[in-house]
């Protein structure tokens, strides 16, 4: 059966350090989109991507994140300056389509924890 | 704006007891999505269910059924006959196209089956 795939599993980083979370979505998914889930709370919105674009964010994701599909199948997420306060498991999910079709499952991968110390 | 409410913190049954997850939901909008996610220690997010606003019958998989009822914004989870295996924190989670398709998702629920 098709999964996200996330890398790496487990990031450690020092304060100030720029940071790059990788995904490969499902292959034939259009929408992509990041989560991010500090220790012990609930998972929260960061930002969704369609068409090589961005279609939402919320305001977690400030001027230090970033996204970018570089080739065909990655789909990446940049912290430019990590603070101890990005500390946090990050999901990657794609789906096939957008929930104006009512197809909106979106398969989340298994996570990448990002300490930063 | 989208809300999900999951009002157990935490929850300990023993094996083989009925378990219900209860979700409450706010939003607006007519078309919107609910979705149950497991997350065990492993961390991963695993889809359980998925269902649409305009469809409130009820779903039973195995020992797993849900019950959606707009009149009261729920959607909640029941597990009959539960395992240790079922120990894990379970998400409810809200979608609409109108606020671009993003999960809202409650606080959790962490359910402990004790042998």
């Amino acid at each position: 059966e098709p999964e996200v795939t996330q890398t790496p599993s487990h990031q450690v980083t020092q304060m100030g350090q720029e940071v790059i979370l990788r995904c490969v979505p499902i292959s034939n998914h259009l929408y992509f989109y990041w989560y991010r889930q500090i220790l012990g709370q609930k998972v929260e919105f960061l930002v969704s991507f369609y068409n090589n674009e961005i279609s939402e964010k919320s305001e977690i994701f400030d001027d230090q994140f970033s996204v970018e599909r570089p080739d065909g199948s990655n789909f990446t997420l940049k912290i430019r300056s990590t603070k101890l306060e990005d500390s946090a498991m990050y999901f990657c999910a794609s789906s096939e389509a957008g929930g104006d079709r009512g197809e909106n499952e979106q398969y989340f991968g298994p996570g990448t924890r990002l300490t930063v110390t | 704006a989208q809300k999900v409410t999951q009002a157990q913190t935490e929850i300990s049954v023993v094996e083989k007891e009925d378990v219900t997850l209860d979700c409450v939901y706010e939003t607006r909008d007519t078309t919107y999505y609910l979705f149950w996610y497991k997350q065990p220690p492993s961390g991963e997010l695993v889809f359980l269910i998925r269902r649409n606003s305009f469809d409130e019958q009820n779903e039973i998989s195995g020992r797993y059924s849900w019950n959606f009822q707009k009149s009261t914004s729920s959607f909640n989870f029941t597990i009959t006959a539960s395992q240790v295996v079922d120990s894990a924190v379970y998400f409810c989670a809200l979608s609409a196209p109108n606020t671009g398709n993003q999960f809202y998702f409650g606080t959790g629920t962490s359910l402990t089956v004790i042998p």
